[in-house]
């Protein structure tokens, strides 16, 4: 079973729409993490949350996380064409100090101008 | 500063074959991490190093599958014989700092096809 699932796996929406990415995972988790693969490339992060967090914000997105629902949920905000791409959440569920992360399956965003 | 970059970006080779990916980190970075996307599942981690010496490996899947990163620089993934469940992106990444809050900068990945 995979720790990280998002939901949906595909999303469609106009520009200027807000967008909304959810997560959920099964273990107990140090932080969860969001980052973007645009179509061949590198995933680049995008934003941390702790586990003692339950909401952060960075520019147009806004992470929430919910233990008690092992659940997080990405939201972008006046989307833009720039933003299509796929977007993954990791959590570090590790017990060392690693940074070893569990990625989820992802979610791909169109955004249509 | 340079990102990782990973070479080559694809490659195809045949089943029983050798293939060998490198990795290089962004310099500085002492953690480096390899992880790999089979198609239609998540992205997997296969192993961590910091600098030259193997912090984590559980992740690789049998010992078809060898990681060096001799000197503490660039690394290696070699596979060896290549098999058809191997075919998939396989990603570079490295950190700066040891510890779990530590962003991972990733390469654009080898994109390995085994025929």
């Amino acid at each position: 079973s995979q720790q990280g699932e998002e939901d949906p796996q595909a999303l469609s929406i106009q520009e200027g729409e807000n967008a909304t990415m959810n997560c959920s995972y099964k273990t107990s988790i140090n932080n969860l993490q969001w980052y973007r693969q645009n179509s061949g490339r590198g995933l680049v992060h995008l934003i941390l949350i702790r586990s003692n967090e339950r909401e952060k914000h960075s520019g147009r997105l806004r992470v929430t996380l919910d233990t008690s629902k092992k659940s997080s949920s990405l939201l972008i905000t006046a989307s833009r064409a720039a933003d299509t791409a796929s977007y993954f959440c990791a959590t570090d569920a590790s017990s060392g100090n690693t940074g070893k992360l569990i990625f989820g399956q992802g979610t791909t965003l169109q955004v249509k101008p | 500063e340079a990102g990782v970059t990973q070479f080559p970006s694809h490659s195809v080779i045949e089943k029983g074959q050798t293939v060998t990916l490198r990795c290089d980190p962004i310099s500085g970075h002492d953690n480096l991490y390899w992880y790999r996307r089979v198609m239609g599942k998540e992205i997997k981690f296969l192993l961590h190093f910091v600098k030259e010496s193997k912090q984590d490996e559980s992740g690789m899947p049998n010992n078809r599958f060898l990681a060096e990163r001799t000197g503490g620089t660039y690394s290696t993934l070699k596979v060896q014989p290549a098999e058809l469940e191997d075919s998939g992106v396989y990603f570079c990444a490295s950190s700066q700092d040891y510890g779990r809050e530590s962003p991972l900068h990733f390469g654009n990945g080898t994109r390995l096809t085994v025929t």
